[in-house]
């Protein structure tokens, strides 16, 4: 099974309002990442945050990592429709060359 | 500076066909790593390689091989192609070996009938 699972799995939020997504992993982590993915295309590195960090911040992006619960989120603020996009969550597992991803969240901002 | 590059990026084939795709990385990249995406099953690990080496392989059939060359460019290949192979496959490449950042390319559809 994949090592993140996200909640929720679809947000819809109107154009201003905060979203927050959630991300749960299993084992330890050297990292996690958080991608944006529009439409089926390529994703977009957003934001790392190392296993020995608690936040992160970057523009509008706000992320945590709790490495005893082993959870992350992911906070954007003051959300625009250009948003709108798939978000995923991705470990960087310690000992194993590869990302492992969550089923991402649908985040949609409607005007 | 040029993203991580996918060809083709849509392709159509037949079941039992085969199939080849390409991945330029990043210049100065030397790993790259190839996933599957599907509604069902989300962003599945395939293969990565560094510096001309498969470090680690995901839980694929023996269909799905892949290689990569002394420039770091990579390819993945697929053999006796199934319906169930239709997907999106990413491609990235990063500078270092433990994924601090990874780049994707934009993807190859596949889609098997």
């Amino acid at each position: 099974s994949q090592q993140g699972e996200e909640d929720p799995q679809a947000l819809s939020i109107q154009e201003g309002e905060n979203a927050t997504m959630n991300c749960s992993y299993k084992t330890s982590i050297n990292n996690l990442q958080w991608y944006r993915q529009n439409s089926g295309r390529g994703l977009v590195h957003l934001i790392l945050i190392r296993s020995n960090e608690r936040e992160k911040h970057s523009g509008r992006l706000r992320v945590t990592l709790d490495t005893s619960k082993k959870s992350s989120s992911l906070l954007i603020t003051a959300s625009r429709a250009a948003d709108t996009a798939s978000y995923f969550c991705a470990t960087a597992v310690q000992g194993a060359q590869k990302l492992v991803f969550g089923q991402g969240t649908r985040l949609t901002i409607n005007p | 500076k040029a993203g991580v590059t996918q060809t083709p990026r849509y392709l159509i084939k037949t079941r039992g066909q085969q199939v080849t795709l390409s991945c330029s990385p990043i210049s100065g990249h030397r790993s790259v790593s190839w996933y599957q995406q599907t509604p069902g099953q989300g962003l599945q690990f395939l293969f990565e390689y560094f510096s001309e080496t498969q470090r680690n392989k995901g839980n694929f059939p023996g269909r799905f091989s892949g290689r990569q060359f002394s420039n770091s460019r990579s390819e993945m290949n697929v053999s006796t192609l199934e319906l169930g192979d239709s997907a999106l496959y990413l491609c990235a490449s990063s500078r270092t070996p433990d994924y601090t950042e990874a780049f994707f390319g934009q993807g190859t559809r596949l889609t098997v009938v």
